[in-house]
C-alpha cells in the first residue's frame, strides 16, 4: 500500500481565511482524490486531482471554493477558501494503489473554523 | 445518483460473537467493493476488498458478495472490543476510479 503523508493534521482557522492542505505520496500515482467528512457523517468526494489537467469536481463543489493543485504524480494540495464554520470537517486525501483497485487514505486534516 | 446503503447502527455484540455488517448498492454493474474500518478521530483503513461473487476470508474477517442481489457483507468472527469502530462500505464507480461510500455502521463490542 502507498504511504500518504497529509498535513496539517489539524488547524483552527478564522472565518474568511483560507487553508491549504498538502498530500504527499511515497510513489507515483495517477489519480488522487480529496474527500470531506463532516461530523458524524460519511465521506463525500470533493474532486479528483489529475496530474497535468484541471481537477474534476463533484456536484456541489466548485473550484473557486476548493482550488486543487497537482504539480506532479506524488503531490497535491487542496485549498479551502473564504472559510465559514460550515467548512469545519475532516478533509482526507486518497490515492488508488499500484493494483489500480484499492484506495488508501492519508491521516486526514481536522479543520475547525471559528 | 449511485448509492450505497448501510444500517447506521449501532450494532452491539458481545466479545467472542460474530458481527455481521451489511451493505446494498444501486449500481448494478459495479465490480469492486471495499470495507473500511474507521476509528473515532482516525482516517479510514482498508480491511477487505472483494470483486467476485462468493466469500473471501482474511483472518477473522469474511467478505461476502452477491452481485445479483446487489449486496455485500462483512462478517467479523470472534469479535473483540478493539473491533469497535465504524465500518464503511465502499463501491467503486464503474466509470471512474472514485469510491462511493455508505454512511457507515457503528459496531460496539462489549467485553
Amino acid at each position: 500500500s502507498a504511504v500518504i503523508s497529509q498535513k496539517p493534521s489539524r488547524d483552527i482557522c478564522q472565518r474568511g481565511t483560507s487553508l491549504t492542505i498538502q498530500c504527499q505520496v511515497d510513489s507515483q500515482v495517477t489519480m488522487m482524490f480529496w474527500y470531506r467528512q463532516q461530523p458524524g457523517q460519511s465521506l463525500t468526494l470533493i474532486a479528483t486531482a489529475n496530474q497535468g489537467s484541471e481537477a474534476t469536481y463533484e456536484s456541489g463543489f466548485v473550484i473557486d471554493k476548493f482550488p486543487i493543485s497537482r504539480p506532479n504524480l506524488t503531490f497535491s494540495t487542496l485549498t479551502v477558501s473564504n472559510m465559514s464554520p460550515e467548512d469545519s470537517s475532516i478533509y482526507l486525501c486518497s490515492v488508488v494503489g499500484g493494483s489500480n483497485t484499492e484506495a488508501f487514505f492519508g491521516q486526514g486534516t481536522r479543520l475547525t473554523v471559528v | 445518483q449511485k448509492e450505497v446503503e448501510q444500517n447506521s447502527g449501532p450494532l452491539s455484540v458481545p466479545e467472542g460473537a460474530i458481527a455481521s455488517l451489511n451493505c446494498t448498492y444501486s449500481d448494478r454493474v459495479s465490480q469492486s467493493f471495499f470495507w473500511y474500518r474507521q476509528y473515532s478521530g482516525k482516517s479510514p483503513e482498508l480491511i477487505m476488498s472483494i470483486y467476485s461473487n462468493g466469500d473471501k476470508e482474511d483472518g477473522r474477517f469474511t467478505a461476502q458478495l452477491n452481485k445479483a442481489s446487489q449486496y455485500v457483507s462483512l462478517l467479523i468472527r470472534d469479535s473483540q472490543p478493539s473491533d469497535s469502530a465504524t465500518y464503511l462500505c465502499a463501491v467503486k464507480d464503474t466509470g471512474f476510479q472514485k469510491l462511493v461510500f455508505g454512511t457507515g455502521t457503528r459496531l460496539l463490542v462489549s467485553p
